[in-house]
């Protein structure tokens, strides 16, 4: 199956800095989601992307596909107390499975 | 709002139990899925449905079963309950087609003792 992997688990970032993080794959994806659980909630869906080199922004975060579709970037620009929580990618084949998602902290 | 919804959302249940956690749909989603996950970590796939009548284990080993008699209900049970299936339990559904976004139910955290 498509395995996905985001390192590192966790970062903690100040108020107002940006933050980076990536998913990568050892194989060419189809496509690419990202999800946020926020603490002690449920996944939500944030984004899909499916062509290669696809860029797509929410407000002031930004989804990148690798041009080969085998990673993706996810940043979000001065960061913020509610940017909280566990943002997982997952290789969207049928099976639906997941990276280990990084859990971000934001000191104020 | 996701139509997708989980019930109990707690239980605590003794060792040696049977139980079922119920998950129900009303998008008509046919791709149905559970995974277990433990506070702060990653989420394990234990069983997927592509439809009716069509069932998977997923990669993390489990000792539940599931079933898809209907398109809306996929339902987890597990025969004997143990300590160490304490976690929570999230079910997940998604369409077919272009947009195949997840939607996650609210999840049902499970204790045995």
């Amino acid at each position: 199956g498509q395995q996905v992997m985001q390192i590192p688990q966790y970062q903690h970032v100040q108020e107002g800095e940006d933050f980076t993080t990536y998913c990568n794959s050892s194989t060419t994806l189809s496509n690419i989601q990202w999800y946020k659980q926020r603490p002690g909630g449920h996944p939500v869906f944030l984004i899909q992307l499916v062509k290669s080199g696809e860029v797509k922004k929410q407000k002031r975060l930004t989804f990148q596909f690798g041009e080969a579709k085998k990673n993706s970037s996810l940043h979000i620009t001065a960061t913020q107390t509610t940017d909280v929580g566990t943002y997982f990618c997952a290789g969207a084949n049928s099976k639906l499975t997941f990276g280990k998602g990084i859990t971000l902290s934001v000191r104020p | 709002e996701a139509d997708i919804y989980q019930t109990p959302r707690y239980l605590v249940i003794g060792t040696g139990k049977k139980i079922t956690l119920e998950c129900s749909q009303t998008m008509g989603h046919d791709k149905m899925y559970w995974y277990q996950q433990d506070p702060g970590m990653e989420l394990h796939l234990i069983h997927y449905s592509y439809g009716v009548n069509s069932t998977e284990k997923g990669d993390l080993s489990s000792e539940s079963t599931v079933s898809r008699i209907r398109t809306e209900h996929f339902p987890l049970t597990l025969e004997s309950a143990r300590p160490s299936h304490t976690s929570q339990y999230l079910c997940a559904s998604r369409g077919t087609g272009r947009n195949t976004e997840a939607f996650f139910g609210q999840g049902t955290r499970l204790t045995v003792v």
